[in-house]
């Protein structure tokens, strides 16, 4: 089956850490580039993280720069997303995203067409 | 980039044709996706690259527009389709998201 799983997700202190986790399985994870995409409670969905299939260039929205990286494992088939310096506006449900599919260099679509179901991170004292 | 939709929310009735616009703040070609989001659930791909129907969405959701102004439209609204739906645009990064829509009944 074609899927995401997300896992990870927490209750935190403000000032903490936490390390987000995305199995794949169902598709060739490393032709595939990937995104983060966070919705606190209540509000819209807001892209803050993407990483490339090939030479794993890696972007950040302006609110998570600097705090939080992403990284791909391919011998694992997992997105992960290590997460510092926690603040209470980071409390969100977390979406690891499919993007844009590649190969041999060339990458095709950049719509989201697969997510995840979600993990929930706290940040609270 | 910046976008935004209207109008929000929106109520209508069983079987009403109901179109939600999205602007963005640049010319963003053809690169505008729309999502759907039910309570509790996460997002599912509607339409990507303006008017392409994902996989498996029925046939009463379209997609349109050029530049700067794209429209969804379903015809003849299901009870089903109670949801919150987002525009995306996807020409440069961040991949920015409308505020989203949410849909209901009168």
């Amino acid at each position: 089956e074609v899927q995401l799983v997300e896992s990870g997700g927490d209750l935190v202190q403000p000032g903490g850490s936490l390390r987000l986790s995305c199995a794949s399985s169902g598709f060739s994870f490393s032709e595939y580039e990937m995104n983060w995409v966070r919705q606190a409670p209540g509000k819209g969905l807001e892209w803050i993280s993407h990483i490339s299939s090939v030479d794993t260039t890696v972007y950040y929205a302006d609110s998570v720069e600097g705090r939080f990286t992403i990284f791909r494992d391919t011998a694992t088939s997992s997105l992960h997303l290590q997460m510092n310096s926690l603040r209470a506006e980071d409390t969100a449900v977390y979406y690891c995203v499919r993007g844009s599919h590649c190969v041999y260099g060339n990458c095709f679509r950049r719509d989201f067409d697969l997510w995840g179901q979600g993990t929930l991170v706290t940040v609270s004292s | 980039i910046q976008m935004t939709q209207s109008p929000s929310p929106l109520s209508a009735s069983v079987g009403d044709r109901v179109t939600i616009t999205c602007q963005a703040s640049q010319d963003v070609t053809n690169s505008v996706n729309w999502y759907q989001q039910k309570p509790g659930k996460a997002p599912q791909l509607l339409i990507f690259d303006v008017s392409n129907s994902a996989a498996g969405v029925p046939s009463r959701f379209s997609g349109g527009g050029s530049g700067t102004d794209f429209t969804l439209t379903i015809a003849g609204l299901q009870p089903e389709d109670i949801a919150t739906y987002y525009c995306q645009q996807s020409v440069d990064l961040p991949f920015t998201f409308g505020p989203g829509t949410k849909v209901d009944f009168k």
